[in-house]
């Protein structure tokens, strides 16, 4: 079946670090590839995506290439803030299964001062 | 303001009593499903539903039941909770396409002592 694999967390970053949060994927499909964040005490909201190959997904600053030959979607930012700190979910929908999400685990941003 | 409302936010229970969180959409979005989030193991989904009447088990629907009989609502069932059951749940809403955002609720954080 389907799944999603992300780096573990936490990641400790000081502000204006660059950040990489590794996201490598199976599937059976040609699956769309996602980022949601959850900031504390919320739900989660989508950051951003991509539905292709070699397409690249940005937004607020972050971005992510879905690189099929990899089978991967590391999302990069080059310049965190304190702001950034909060859970990051890697997840894809399959093409036949439509709307389903699979999440990868999530990993926990914390940026300091 | 579209939006996803779950409620309650924060409920405890004891084992065996029946509840009900509630979820409404006001998107007209035909997709709804819900999810339970568990430290390390990111979200599952529970129940799914591509329109009004028809719903489907999603990876871990074993105590749960849900019912869609308007397009806007999508209740979550626990008819005899267990503390196996005591996680963090969201609902979750969009358009049946591949490749389309899901808006999810604010969560319910269930206690089942």
């Amino acid at each position: 079946g389907d799944s999603v694999t992300q780096m573990e967390g936490p990641v400790t970053l000081s502000e204006e670090a660059f950040l990489t949060i590794n996201c490598t994927y199976t599937a059976t499909g040609y699956p769309s590839l996602f980022w949601y964040v959850q900031y504390p005490g919320e739900g989660l909201q989508l950051l951003l995506k991509a539905t292709k190959a070699d397409d690249k997904g940005s937004n607020k600053g972050f971005e992510a290439t879905y690189r099929k030959e990899t089978t991967s979607f590391h999302l990069e930012k080059g310049s965190v803030q304190v702001s950034d700190s909060a859970v990051y979910f890697c997840a894809l929908s399959e093409t036949g299964t439509a709307s389903k999400l699979t999440f990868g685990t999530g990993t926990r941003l914390q940026v300091t001062l | 303001e579209a939006q996803v409302t779950q409620n309650p936010r924060y409920l405890i229970t004891v084992t065996g009593k029946k509840l009900t969180v509630t979820c409404s959409q006001n998107m007209n979005h035909e997709y709804m499903s819900w999810y339970r989030q568990d430290p390390g193991l990111g979200l599952r989904q529970i129940y799914y539903s591509m329109n009004v009447e028809v719903t489907d088990k999603g990876d871990v629907p074993e105590g749960y039941k849900v019912s869609r009989k308007e397009k806007r609502n999508f209740p979550l069932i626990l008819e005899s909770p267990s503390p196996n059951q005591t996680s963090l749940y969201f609902c979750a809403s969009s358009f049946f396409r591949s490749g389309t955002e899901a808006f999810f609720g604010q969560g319910t954080r269930l206690t089942v002592v």
